[in-house]
């Protein structure tokens, strides 16, 4: 059974880069069909793809977030992250790992965790 | 971006209630919407892919149909554990884009 969870700075002050971990247990991160992909929640805008990172290395971002996201695998450790840049208060949300997978979608989903962007 | 819409916002039920969930694409997605639950405080879990299959360890009282433009979630007797939000999300054309979700309470 695949598993994530995230792990990273809770509280990022305005302009600086947030940054999330997401460690996967239970499956091959460098193998399989699943894509490693960030999701975000809050009350005014609801859930919102950022993006995923496939294990050949491609990525595919949504156009809100491809000029300020980079999200990274890091095979060794078996984890994967988003950095997001130039943060705002419309930034605070609870953010999500989850896999991907193009033929059921987002499949399995970590526990999520809550980033404040204040100063 | 596809927008996706749900109706109803909210629904009241009782336990043993039929309930349908609508939720409608700004243009076609073909077969890929999904199903999502989710309770407070916790992540969304997935419930219904590619329309109409289960995921594995979703009870069968839970169905989904539909194609195009519209699809619904079919509840066919609600049990206390399904007083939730649900989403639907299309998968066909990045971005990949969720409904605002529908809330499901106890009437």
């Amino acid at each position: 059974q695949l598993q994530l969870q995230e792990s990273g700075s809770g509280l990022v002050k305005p302009s600086q880069t947030l940054s999330l971990t997401c460690a996967v247990s239970g499956a091959s991160i460098s193998s399989g069909d699943h894509s490693w992909s960030w999701i975000r929640q809050s009350p005014g805008k609801g859930l919102e793809w950022i993006g995923y990172m496939f294990r050949t290395g491609t990525t595919n971002y949504s156009p809100s977030f491809r000029s300020r996201a980079t999200i990274s695998v890091d095979r060794s450790n078996s984890q994967f992250s988003l950095k997001l840049s130039s943060v705002t208060a419309a930034d605070t949300a609870v953010y999500y790992c989850a896999s991907y997978s193009s033929s059921s979608g987002f499949d399995y989903w970590g526990q999520g965790t809550l980033v404040t962007v204040s100063s | 971006d596809i927008q996706m819409t749900q109706s109803p916002s909210t629904l009241s039920a009782s336990v043993g209630d039929r309930v349908t969930i609508t939720c409608r694409a700004s243009q076609s997605i073909s077969v890929w919407l999904a199903w999502y639950q989710q309770k407070p405080g916790k992540a969304p879990n997935l419930l219904i892919y590619k329309v109409s299959t289960l995921e594995s360890g979703v009870p069968s009282r839970f169905s989904g149909s539909g194609s195009g433009t519209e699809f619904t979630l079919t509840i066919s007797s609600l049990q206390p554990d399904d007083f939730a939000t649900y989403y639907c999300q299309q998968y066909n054309t990045s971005p990949y884009t969720f409904g605002q979700g529908t809330k499901l309470e106890i009437k």
